[in-house]
């Protein structure tokens, strides 16, 4: 069974960088079928995409947020991430890793979800 | 970008009743790339609906989807007390590539 465990600081400082990794287990993370994304949840509110990233390293932003964002693969580890810089409290959230199956040349929706982690951004 | 407007906001029903609810485009989605979820609270959200009306995994078939170009529904057709729960509409393909609905609350009537 495919599991998808988030990992990171669950607080951080305003306009510092945010670094969360998620752990893929029971599957592979190199895998063509697949892309890896990130999915935040401000407390108390709705779903926002923040990217995805193909095993070859590709990647695809929110545009709202991309000047911010780097997401990275380690295949060898089974592991992608998430690096937000120069956060601000409207960053807080529940941020959740993803799976989103590939057809064609399009991944449209998420089968796989984390349990998410909170990350707070507080001084 | 492609704005989903989720309606109604709140939805209240007993177990045993059927739900309707609406999921309205600001363009046409294509069917292909309109997804619906479940969110339990202190859960993850889980994928119901993909395709616009093809279930997921291990979903019951009391679920359903349906629609095209700018008006999607997701029906419930028999509340069972596990339903309860906030449903979100989702589209892929526009930028941002993935927008999601504001959601809608089911509640216990």
């Amino acid at each position: 069974q495919l599991q998808l465990q988030e990992s990171g600081p669950g607080l951080v400082k305003p306009s510092e960088t945010l670094s969360l990794t998620c752990t893929v287990s029971g599957g592979s993370i190199s895998s063509s079928s697949y892309y890896w994304g990130w999915i935040r949840q401000p407390p108390g509110k709705g779903l926002e995409w923040v990217g995805s990233i193909y095993y070859t390293g590709s990647t695809y932003y929110n545009p709202s947020l991309e000047s911010r964002l780097t997401i990275s693969v380690d295949t060898s580890k089974n592991q992608f991430f998430l690096k937000m810089r120069f956060v601000t409290a409207a960053d807080t959230a529940v941020y959740y890793c993803t799976r989103a199956t590939r057809s064609g040349s399009h991944h449209p929706d998420f089968d796989y979800w984390g349990q998410g982690t909170l990350v707070t951004v507080s001084s | 970008e492609i704005v989903l407007t989720q309606s109604p906001g709140t939805l209240s029903l007993s177990p045993g009743e059927r739900a309707t609810l609406s999921c309205r485009a600001s363009q046409s989605v294509s069917s292909s790339y309109l997804a619906w979820y479940q969110q339990k609270p202190g859960q993850a959200p889980r994928l119901l609906i993909y395709g616009a009306s093809s279930r997921a995994t291990d979903i019951p078939d009391r679920f359903s989807g349906s629609g095209s170009g700018t008006d999607f529904t997701l029906t419930i057709s028999r509340l069972e007390p596990e339903d309860f729960a906030v449903y979100y509409c989702q589209q892929y393909g526009s930028s941002p590539l993935y927008t999601f609905g504001q959601g809608t609350k089911l509640e216990i009537k």
